[in-house]
């Protein structure tokens, strides 16, 4: 069974399409996130969520809109896609924040064109 | 929030050669981990360091926490095809990681 599972795995789509990224962990752990991986490899964290609630909002266009309806799900909805926005979107999880281990999902290939 | 530099960015060795990747902080880091990346896939943890000059070793990696506990290391002995990927360093303070090393190795 995956630990991290997101879907789709490979999205692509069109600049001002709207769509969403699911991901769902089985690990019973508090804290979820969503990191975005560029061309060059960067792992930038956009979100983090405890038990639901939003504890790290870095600087993210508004455009992008995470959900977490519980602890094992955290979605991210993304608004009036841009070029910008193709990346590697990784959600993961961890069983607290701060010295525990992350586990990541497989990625989601995002391409707009 | 904290900075954590990594370098380099790139390393291409000859298998077999010797590869390190070191991790810088502006600010004392609690605790320090590293994760690697195999082309197309996803970041998976290898090691968390904690005490100040901590030394860690699996198989052919050794890891190490500096002294005032703001940098790190990562050293491969005798690289192999299959260490190719890209070596992150994580300050987990507030979950920010380093830009990563990218390793090749040439059979």
């Amino acid at each position: 069974d995956t630990a991290v599972s997101q879907t789709p795995k490979y999205l692509v789509t069109q600049m001002g399409n709207d769509k969403s990224i699911k991901c769902e962990q089985n690990l019973g752990h508090d804290t979820m996130y969503w990191y975005k991986q560029d061309s060059k490899k960067f792992l930038k964290i956009m979100f983090s969520y405890n038990n639901k609630e939003l504890i790290i909002n870095e600087t993210v266009p508004n455009r992008f809109s995470p959900k977490s309806p519980d602890k094992a799900h955290l979605n991210l909805h993304i608004n009036s896609l841009e070029l910008g926005d193709s990346a590697v979107y990784f959600c993961a999880s961890s069983q607290a924040t701060g010295w525990n281990t992350i586990y990541f999902g497989e990625g989601s290939w995002l391409t707009v064109v | 929030g904290q900075q954590v530099m990594q370098i380099p960015q790139y390393q291409h060795v000859q298998e077999g050669e010797d590869f390190t990747t070191y991790c810088n902080s502006s600010t004392t880091l609690s605790n320090i981990q590293w994760y690697k990346q195999r082309p197309g896939g996803h970041p998976v943890f290898l090691i968390q360091l904690v005490k100040s000059g901590e030394v860690k070793k699996q198989k052919r990696l050794t890891f190490q926490f500096g002294e005032a506990k703001k940098n790190s290391s990562l050293h491969i002995t005798a690289t192999q095809t299959t260490d190719v990927g890209t070596y992150f360093c994580a300050g987990l303070n507030d979950m920010r990681f380093g830009a990563g090393t990218r390793l090749t190795v040439k059979p």
